[in-house]
């Protein structure tokens, strides 16, 4: 699986948008781009994956750079509750389906 | 969503002792489950993957006599600490997933483990 990389800290002023990067420029035809949340003592959350299009959910939407060697989680109205470290994840669908974690980015969302 | 219950939450006990860790999937057949391992401060280390109904895949540096992991049906998997050691402490994470392919992992929410 591609490997990825993402700053290791971002600060975010409740109420604004936080764009989280993240650069995955091996990545292969058929792996997809996951995005998994943690906050502080529990498991991860999953967010929201793609594959080459951008999505959208509840809880945040997903850019994809048309190469796809990049993309940016975007949380719309970054909350207090949003703060945790963010893991972009790139998988593919003929893998056995494990998840290898980076180190993250820690996104504080201050008041 | 998908919902993954694991129990206990949080674990102390004596060294040498083993203990088990059950994950369940709750409102969904889980095929596959992982073992993650996480030290303070550090990210999530992949220790196995456990199919149901077949032996464990262990990561390599996991001790598989050390870690044992049962998947007996779709919903459970539990993984066994043996002769626990403070070494051993760590926060144990299960996923859980329906199929391989592009389905999103869900994960429970830890175990604590403190070995004394």
């Amino acid at each position: 699986d591609a490997k990825t990389t993402q700053p290791p800290s971002m600060d975010c002023a409740e109420g604004r948008a936080a764009n989280l990067p993240c650069n995955h420029s091996t990545i292969s035809g058929n792996e997809y781009v996951y995005w998994y949340r943690q906050i502080h003592s529990q498991g991860p959350q999953y967010i929201i994956h793609g594959l080459k299009n951008n999505e959208t959910n509840e809880m945040a939407s997903l850019i994809i750079t048309e190469d796809r060697k990049s993309s940016t989680l975007i949380l719309p109205h970054a909350t207090l509750r949003d703060t945790a470290v963010y893991y972009c994840i790139v998988q593919g669908s003929s893998n056995t389906g494990k998840l290898i974690f980076g180190q993250g980015t820690t996104l504080q969302v201050k008041p | 969503g998908a919902v993954v219950s694991q129990h206990p939450s949080r674990v102390i006990c004596k060294s040498g002792t083993s203990v088990k860790i059950e994950c369940r999937s709750l409102d969904f057949q889980a095929t596959t489950m992982f073992w993650y391992r996480q030290f303070p401060k550090q990210s999530l280390m992949l220790m196995a993957t456990s199919n149901e109904g077949s032996k464990a895949t262990y990561e390599q540096g996991v001790e598989k006599d050390k870690f044992l992991i049962n998947h007996a049906s779709l919903t459970l998997s539990t993984l066994t600490v043996t002769s626990a050691h403070p070494e051993d402490s760590s926060f144990y994470i299960c996923s859980a997933s329906g199929r391989v392919g592009n389905q999103p992992q869900h994960f429970g929410d830890g175990t604590r483990l403190s070995i004394l």
